[in-house]
């Protein structure tokens, strides 16, 4: 898990609203990137962010937004468009946008709605 | 598209047994591989990736991986596996399409090594 943390470590969410996920580093990466995964799927990316400022859809962006104002912060804002968002949410960074860096994962935050 | 694929969902070991589980890509160009652990709850662990050079690549907790360019094949290996490799596995290569430093992961293979 190194230096991202993710919070909280469970979020619970009544259906029709918008919830926030952390995600935080101090590895000074540039690149960070959110992560959905669902059992038997793999990870799957929602959205990613190679720069402070920037930031690009993934595979599975709707329903979801970012923000990336700081080096340090990628939160996640899950809104009540996305149909189905009980999962475990991943986020990670790496150096740069060179193809050969290696991404580095948090611990996760499991979201349920009831 | 880049893709990678995981052909078994379970793979059951004896401890002290050697341990293989199988990962094979589709890419155009490069194929840059990575494996990643998970433990329950927790998140991906990054064990090892190819890049170039050598077609054994060695990582952590004595795991190696076989790149094999003619078969398209990045399996994972331990001489010895232990009862605390017990876990998730997952393969990944990178996407280079639309820019961008991203991975495509494997469906996982759930690793269990018993006494």
């Amino acid at each position: 898990d190194g230096g991202i943390t993710q919070s909280p470590k469970y979020l619970f969410r009544k259906e029709g609203q918008n919830v926030t996920l952390s995600c935080e580093q101090n590895l000074n990466h540039d690149a960070m990137y959110w992560y959905r995964q669902d059992p038997g799927q793999g990870l799957r990316l929602i959205y990613y962010s190679q720069i402070v400022n920037d930031f690009q859809k993934g595979d599975i962006a709707e329903g979801y937004s970012v923000s990336r104002e700081k080096k340090e912060s990628f939160p996640l804002t899950v809104t009540s468009a996305q149909k189905n968002p009980t999962a475990f949410y991943l986020c990670a960074s790496s150096l740069g946008q060179v193809s050969t860096d290696t991404q580095y994962f948090g611990p996760g935050t499991r979201l349920t709605v009831l | 598209a880049q893709s990678v694929a995981q052909p078994e969902d379970q793979v059951n070991v004896a401890e002290g047994n050697p341990l293989t589980v199988k990962c094979t890509y589709s890419v155009s160009g490069n194929p840059y591989l990575f494996w990643y652990v998970q433990y329950p709850n927790r998140g991906l662990q990054f064990l090892l990736k190819y890049i170039t050079g050598d077609n054994l690549v060695k990582g952590s907790y004595g795991f190696e991986a076989e790149f094999n360019k003619s078969q398209t094949s990045f399996h994972l290996k331990k001489p010895s596996a232990l009862v605390s490799d017990s876990a998730l596995y997952f393969c990944a290569v990178r996407d280079l399409t639309g820019g961008g430093n991203k991975l495509t992961f494997g469906t996982g293979t759930q690793l269990k090594v018993e006494l």
